[in-house]
């Protein structure tokens, strides 16, 4: 079956540091990435979608120039958080479709956590 | 925007009790529809993905169900056991973007 990997799958970070998360598509071709957070006790809130090769489109009430969103080939998608602050702190989600895929295939998720 | 709205938001029910989960869209023109459970800290685990030309699908103890023309999706677990305590999100698109239910907490108890 299809797998997506993120990495890492834990980080703690200092406030006011970047941190990178990756995720990849690790056995078929990602046309379409999604990034997904989920607080506490709460249902995942869709942040971005990313297509190959071009700008990600974010939900409303996301800012873009602190999620940066990267997705440079068809197996790789990389979110970076810009200058965290401990209100980032979350459960950050990746999901992938390949073309012609109706289902979403999930990464294990990244814990982040902004001190 | 589309919305998601799972009920209930949780379940408390002994082993073996069979049961239903409802998931409701605002906009009933869902392409496809994904049951997903989470268990605590963990990520998502895909249970039944229900595609376009599709109205239900079965997996073992689980079946689910869509309509369409109502947005609305049910998931039934039948023979319920404790292991099947997580919490339980459906998800639907409405074209390239997912949108995820609120979820229901469910506990078997033993």
């Amino acid at each position: 079956g299809a797998v997506v990997s993120q990495h890492p799958s834990w980080v703690i970070c200092k406030s006011g540091t970047s941190v990178k998360i990756e995720c990849r598509s690790l056995d078929f071709q990602a046309t379409t990435m999604f990034w997904y957070r989920q607080f506490p006790k709460q249902s995942l809130m869709l942040m971005a979608t990313s297509n190959e090769g071009s700008k990600a489109t974010y939900e409303q009430g996301v800012e873009k120039d602190k999620f940066l969103i990267n997705h440079a080939s068809l197996t790789l998608s990389t979110l970076t958080v810009t200058s965290a602050h401990p209100e980032d702190s979350s459960f950050y989600i990746c999901s992938a479709t390949g073309q012609g895929d109706d289902e979403q295939y999930f990464g294990p998720g990244t814990r982040l956590t902004v001190t | 925007k589309q919305e998601v709205t799972q009920i209930p938001a949780a379940l408390s029910v002994p082993e073996g009790e069979n049961l239903v989960l409802n998931c409701s869209f605002t906009d009933s023109a869902i392409y496809n529809l994904q049951w997903f459970r989470q268990d605590p800290g963990k990520g998502l685990t895909s249970l039944l993905l229900i595609q376009s030309s599709q109205r239900e699908q079965t997996s073992g103890r689980l079946n689910a169900s869509l309509d369409k023309s109502s947005g609305r999706s049910t998931l039934y677990i039948a023979a319920s056991q404790p292991g099947d305590s997580a919490t339980y999100l459906c998800a639907g698109n409405t074209g390239n973007q997912f949108y995820f239910g609120t979820g229901t907490s469910l506990t078997v108890i033993p």
